[in-house]
C-alpha cells in the first residue's frame, strides 16, 4: 500500500533552521510534493522533487532520497509567518495526478 | 491568490439535505481535483477530472458525485448529508496530470 509519515508537531525559534522529515511508501514513484497550509486556509505549493538531492528555493529547500523513501523540508531564517502545517504528498499509485497527503507537521515558530 | 475560485466560502445545512459546491480552475488548467479535509483525517482525495472526463476516484462516498463542464468548471454534489460530512472541501487544478496542483480557498461545510 501507500503510506506517508511525518512528525505531528514541531517547535522552533524565530531566526533558526528547522528540518521537517517525511518518509513514504508508494508503488511506482513519480515525485514528492511539499505544501504549506496555514490554519483554515488552502494548501500552497512549495516544492516538487523527482530526482535525488537537494532543491533550494529561497529560504526553503527540499531533499529527496528515493532509495530510502525519505524527504525533508528545510526552512532557514525562520519567521513567525512560517508557523503553519507542512504537508508531504506523493502521487497515488504511481500516477502523476491525484495526491496522497501525509497528515502534516504543525510547525510553531516562537519569538 | 492561486487563481482557483470556489463558492460558496461557507455553507451551513441540516442532515439529509443536498448541497452543490462549485470550483473554477486556473485559466488554462485542464485537470480538477476535489479533496476533503477534516480534523481527524487530514486531506483526502475524492475525485479527479481531466478535460471533462473523470480520471480517478479516491475515497468518495456514493452519496457524493461530481462533474466537470465544457468550460472546465466543476461541481461537487453532496447528498443525504450526515454530521460526519462536515469538513473543508478543497478544489485544486493543474495544467496537466504531471504538474503541481493549485488549491482554491475551500468551502467550509457544516452539517447540523
Amino acid at each position: 500500500g501507500q503510506n506517508i509519515d511525518q512528525p505531528t508537531e514541531m517547535t522552533a525559534t524565530e531566526g533558526a533552521i528547522v528540518q521537517i522529515n517525511c518518509t513514504y511508501q508508494t508503488s511506482g514513484f513519480n515525485g514528492l510534493f511539499w505544501y504549506q497550509q496555514h490554519a483554515g486556509e488552502a494548501p500552497t505549493f512549495l516544492s516538487y522533487n523527482v530526482l535525488d538531492g537537494l532543491e533550494e528555493k529561497g529560504r526553503f529547500s527540499s531533499f529527496l532520497s528515493r532509495s530510502k523513501g525519505y524527504s525533508y523540508l528545510l526552512l532557514k531564517e525562520l519567521q513567525m509567518k512560517d508557523s503553519a502545517s507542512y504537508l508531504c504528498a506523493v502521487p497515488r499509485g504511481g500516477s502523476q495526478g491525484n495526491l496522497i497527503f501525509g497528515k502534516g507537521t504543525k510547525l510553531s515558530v516562537k519569538p | 491568490d492561486s487563481g482557483v475560485t470556489q463558492t460558496p466560502k461557507h455553507l451551513i445545512t441540516a442532515t439529509g439535505q443536498r448541497v452543490t459546491l462549485r470550483c473554477s480552475p486556473r485559466s488554462g488548467d485542464l485537470s480538477v481535483y476535489w479533496y476533503q479535509q477534516s480534523l481527524d483525517q487530514g486531506l483526502q482525495f475524492l475525485i479527479q477530472y481531466y478535460n471533462g472526463e473523470e480520471r480517478a476516484k479516491g475515497n468518495i462516498l456514493e452519496r457524493f458525485s461530481a462533474q466537470q463542464f465544457p468550460d472546465l468548471h466543476s461541481e461537487l454534489n453532496l447528498s443525504s448529508l450526515e454530521l460526519g460530512d462536515s469538513a473543508l472541501y478543497f478544489c485544486a487544478s493543474s495544467v496537466e496530470l504531471r504538474s503541481e496542483q493549485y488549491f482554491g480557498p475551500g468551502t467550509r461545510l457544516t452539517v447540523t
